[in-house]
């Protein structure tokens, strides 16, 4: 079993619509918790990211965690075509604090004009 | 204000030859990161490197991968003796001397084995 799991989709949605994106977790000790967002043949770029448990905004982002359901997921309102890539969730135990990055497989993301 | 970079972008090796693959951190960060990623799987954690020190290297192959951050120049991934499952995306992630700030990413090097 892979310690993060995410829908590889791909998960089209029309264009204005709400992007709901979620990962689930196995191993209680991770603590820090991030998004990426990675367009084709680019690197990770950081999106979001949280420690321990609770929401952040920023902008049309949203993310959540829920650490007693090991559970994290991001929101991307009022979606664009630009929107369109991979979303990538990311994890790291306390003992790594923000290094040591676990991966889920990703998500690909498609927004229709 | 210059991100990770990573050069070559682009790298071709035959089979048994070397390759370096090289990584600039962001300026003021002093800890690096290498990735790998192979085709339809997510990024997997290598190898953690501050200046001159290996911090964690419980993610790299214990034979052929090498990797270093001098106290000069930038960190290097060194893969000896290469084979095709070498093949890969490699992403280097620097942050900064602080606990507090997650990685950022470079655009990678592909790695492509004849």
């Amino acid at each position: 079993q892979k310690e993060v799991e995410q829908d590889p989709g791909p998960l089209s949605v029309p264009e204005g619509a709400i992007v709901s994106l979620n990962c689930t977790y196995s191993n209680s000790a991770f603590q820090y918790f991030m998004w990426y967002r990675q367009y084709s043949r680019k690197g990770p770029e950081l999106l979001m990211y949280t420690y321990s448990s609770g929401n952040k905004e920023d902008g049309r982002f949203t993310a959540q965690v829920d650490k007693s359901s090991k559970y994290i997921s991001l929101f991307i309102r009022d979606s664009q075509p630009s929107d369109s890539a991979t979303y990538l969730c990311a994890m790291s135990r306390l003992t790594d604090s923000w290094g040591k990055l676990q991966f889920g497989a990703g998500t690909q993301v498609v927004v229709t004009p | 204000n210059a991100g990770v970079m990573q050069n070559p972008r682009h790298l071709v090796r035959r089979r048994g030859q070397e390759a370096r693959l090289r990584c600039s951190p962001m300026k003021g960060h002093s800890h690096v990161y290498w990735y790998r990623q192979l085709p339809e799987e997510g990024l997997k954690f290598m190898v953690y490197l501050q200046k001159e020190n290996i911090i964690d290297e419980s993610g790299m192959p214990k034979e052929r991968f090498s990797a270093e951050f001098p106290k000069e120049g930038p960190s290097i991934l060194r893969i000896q003796q290469v084979v095709r499952g070498d093949s890969a995306a490699y992403f280097c992630a620097s942050s900064p001397g602080n606990s507090n700030q997650p990685q950022h990413f470079g655009d990678g090097t592909r790695l492509s084995i004849l």
